[in-house]
């Protein structure tokens, strides 16, 4: 089946500094990958759709400048997070559609981010 | 307005017990229906998916229930275990494109011996 690798699974870094968090769909290509953001006990929400080759589309309230994205190939979305505050701190989450399955969705493993 | 409310929004059963999970959704237009298990640190992982025509679906022991009509879905999980212990989302996906889910809060298990 599908399948979404998300690294890294966990990250410290320390304020004002970027973390790139990347996801690869390792057997099939994705044209359109999104990331998610998850607080404790909450569910997903989604902040961006990234687009092979174009600009990613941000939710509202989410800041592209902070939030950069980019999905320079078929395989690769990556998700920076640029001067990093503890209010960052979150589970990431990545997932991408793979045509071929239909409507079929796979969801990476996650990114815990924690910035001090 | 386009929601998806799951209850209970935690349970609590012991190991072996059966145990049933209900979602509710208002999302049009409908296009499917999914439940996925999301273990503590982890993604979500797909458990089944249904179309508006499918009114039931299993996985192992997990089954899903559709209603179409009156929107309503249920996730029933038989002679529970240990690791089944984690978070059941329900998510609805609208028509008109990939980026169209609609996720509920998910239940939170608790599988105890």
């Amino acid at each position: 089946g599908a399948v979404v690798s998300q690294h890294p699974s966990r990250v410290i870094c320390k304020s004002g500094t970027s973390v790139k968090i990347e996801c690869r769909s390792l057997d099939f290509q994705a044209t359109t990958m999104f990331w998610y953001r998850q607080f404790p006990k909450q569910s997903l929400m989604l902040m961006a759709t990234s687009n092979e080759g174009s600009k990613a589309t941000y939710e509202q309230g989410v800041e592209k400048d902070k939030f950069l994205i980019n999905h320079a190939s078929l395989t690769l979305s990556t998700l920076t997070v640029t001067s990093a505050h503890p209010e960052d701190s979150s589970f990431y989450i990545c997932s991408a559609v793979d045509s071929s399955l239909g409507d079929g969705y796979t969801f990476g493993s996650g990114t815990r981010l924690t910035v001090v | 307005k386009n929601q998806v409310e799951q209850s209970p929004q935690s349970l609590i059963i012991l190991e072996g017990k059966n145990c049933t999970l209900q979602c509710n959704y208002t999302v049009s237009p409908f296009s499917n229906l999914r439940w996925y298990k999301q273990d503590t640190g982890r993604g979500p992982v797909s458990l089944t998916i249904m179309t508006f025509s499918e009114n039931t679906k299993s996985n192992g022991r997990y089954t899903a229930t559709l209603d179409a009509d009156t929107k309503q879905s249920s996730l029933h999980i038989t002679a529970s275990q240990l690791s089944d212990s984690a978070s059941y989302i329900c998510v609805v996906s609208r028509q008109g494109g990939y980026n169209k889910l609609i996720f509920g809060a998910g239940t939170r298990l608790a599988v105890h011996p």
